[in-house]
């Protein structure tokens, strides 16, 4: 069963630092997505993209992140300088339909720890 | 306001038996998905089940059914027969209606910790 896929599972980083979380969504996926989950919260929307544009971002989605798709398969998401307060386990999900309801497919999300 | 609210932060339930996981939701939107996820303590988030706003049936899945009540804004997931790997956090989300090209990001509750006692 085709499934994403997200690395690496455990990224510590300095504050300040950059990081890259890499993801690999379902191949015939269109829509692909972001949201982190700060310990014993709840999971919060970061970014939605789609056809190589971002189509929505919450709040939390400022000019530290960025997404990109750079080649056919992967989608990340880079924090240009971490904050202790970006510590969080990291999801990306996609979803493919069209039309309908479309179930998004999460990763494995990767764990974030900013020291 | 909260656009979803899970009301209980633990549940107990005994191995065999069912239970109901409570989720109210909020919109102004008439087109709108509910959905449910599970996870485990090992951190994934695996989607468990679907009720779209203009569905007339009460959607299931094998032992999962969700109880949606469109005027009472309430989409309660009810597991049957639990298990003790069913032990995990439970999470309901809504989609609101798509805008522009967007499929529409989720909106999470708090969740519920679901415990199954053997």
């Amino acid at each position: 069963e085709p499934e994403v896929t997200q690395t690496p599972s455990h990224q510590v980083t300095q504050m300040g630092q950059e990081v890259i979380l890499r993801c690999v969504p379902i191949s015939n996926h269109l829509y692909f997505y972001w949201y982190r989950q700060i310990l014993g919260q709840k999971v919060e929307f970061l970014v939605s993209f789609y056809n190589n544009e971002i189509s929505e971002k919450s709040e939390i989605f400022d000019d530290q992140f960025s997404v990109e798709r750079p080649d056919g398969s992967n989608f990340t998401l880079k924090i240009r300088s971490t904050k202790l307060e970006d510590s969080a386990m990291y999801f990306c999900a996609s979803s493919g339909q069209t039309s309908g309801y479309n179930e998004q497919f999460f990763g494995p999300g990767t764990r974030l720890t900013v020291l | 306001a909260q656009k979803i609210t899970q009301t209980q932060p633990g549940m107990f339930v005994q191995e065999k038996e069912a239970v109901t996981l409570d989720c109210t939701y909020d919109t102004s939107d008439p087109s709108y998905g509910l959905f449910w996820y599970k996870q485990p303590s090992s951190g994934e988030m695996i989607f468990l089940i679907y009720q779209g706003s203009y569905d007339q049936q009460n959607a299931t899945e094998g032992r999962y059914s969700l109880n949606f009540q469109k005027a009472r804004k309430s989409a309660n997931l009810v597991i049957s027969a639990s298990q003790l790997g069913d032990s995990a956090m439970y999470f309901c989300a809504m989609r609101e209606g798509r805008r522009g090209g967007s499929q529409g990001n989720l909106i999470f509750g708090k969740g519920t910790k679901l415990s199954v006692k053997p």
